[in-house]
C-alpha cells in the first residue's frame, strides 16, 4: 500500500533560523509527492510538488522540498523561518499505481515558529 | 474566482438528526473527496468520486453517505449511525487525467454535534 509519514507531531524553530519538516515515503512505482500547509479553521493550501526531475523543488512562501530515492525521503525545508510559518504541515502521496485519484497523508506536523 | 466553496462554516446539530455539508467546485474537476480532521490529527477519507454517478467507500466511510449528481457537486450527509460526527470535515477536488495535479481543498466546515 502508498503511505507516507511525518515522524514528528512538532517542530519547534526560532524566527530567522532554517526550518525542516520531515517525510519518508512507501510507494509502488514512481512517487508523486506533495505538500500542504494548514492555518487554524481552514481548508489545506498547496505548497509545492515532486513529479520528476530535479530533487530539489521551490514552492511558494520560500519553501522548498528535497527528494531523496534512496533514503525514501521528501523533507520540506526553509532557510529562514517566519514566525507566520507555524502551522499544520502535510505530506502527501498520489497513488498513481492502483488508483491515481486516491491521495494519501500524513498525520501531519505541527510548525511553532518563535520570534 | 476558482476554487471549492463549503457550507455552512459551523454547523450545529441535535443528537440523532442527520445533517448534509454542502461542497461545490468551478474548477471542472472530475475527482471530489471528503476528510475528516479530528483536533491535532491528520486526514481520513470518508468517500471520493472519480466521475459523476460513481462514488467508493474511503477509509472511514459508516454512518456517513454521499451523491454525485454533478460534475460540481458532492454533499455529503453525515447520519445518525455515525458515532461521533463532532469533526473539521474538507471537501477536495483534483484532476483525474493529470498524475501530477495537486488537491484543492475547500475551507472546510466544522460540525459540533450534541
Amino acid at each position: 500500500a502508498q503511505s507516507v509519514a511525518q515522524p514528528e507531531d512538532q517542530v519547534n524553530v526560532a524566527e530567522g533560523n532554517p526550518l525542516t519538516v520531515k517525510c519518508t515515503y512507501s510507494v509502488s512505482g514512481n512517487p508523486y509527492l506533495f505538500w500542504y500547509v494548514q492555518y487554524p479553521n481552514r481548508g489545506l493550501q498547496f505548497l509545492l510538488k515532486y513529479i520528476t526531475g530535479d530533487n530539489l523543488v521551490k514552492g511558494s512562501y520560500g519553501f522548498e522540498a528535497e527528494f531523496n530515492k534512496s533514503q525514501t525521503s521528501f523533507h520540506l525545508k526553509k532557510p529562514s523561518a517566519l514566525v507566520s510559518d507555524s502551522a499544520l504541515y502535510f505530506c502527501a502521496v498520489r497513488d498513481i499505481l492502483y488508483n491515481f485519484n486516491k491521495f494519501y497523508f500524513g498525520s501531519g506536523t505541527k510548525l511553532n515558529v518563535k520570534p | 474566482d476558482g476554487g471549492i466553496t463549503q457550507s455552512p462554516k459551523y454547523l450545529f446539530r441535535k443528537e440523532g438528526q442527520n445533517v448534509t455539508l454542502s461542497c461545490e467546485q468551478n474548477l471542472n474537476h472530475d475527482a471530489m473527496y471528503w476528510y475528516r480532521q479530528d483536533p491535532g490529527q491528520g486526514l481520513r477519507l470518508i468517500y471520493y468520486s472519480q466521475i459523476v454517478n460513481d462514488f467508493q467507500k474511503g477509509d472511514i466511510a459508516e454512518g456517513y453517505s454521499v451523491s454525485r449528481e454533478k460534475k460540481e457537486s458532492f454533499p455529503l450527509t453525515v447520519t445518525s449511525a455515525q458515532k461521533n460526527p463532532t469533526a473539521f470535515y474538507l471537501c477536495a477536488s483534483s484532476k483525474t487525467g493529470d498524475y501530477g495535479d495537486e488537491q484543492y481543498f475547500g475551507p472546510g466546515t466544522r460540525l459540533t454535534v450534541t
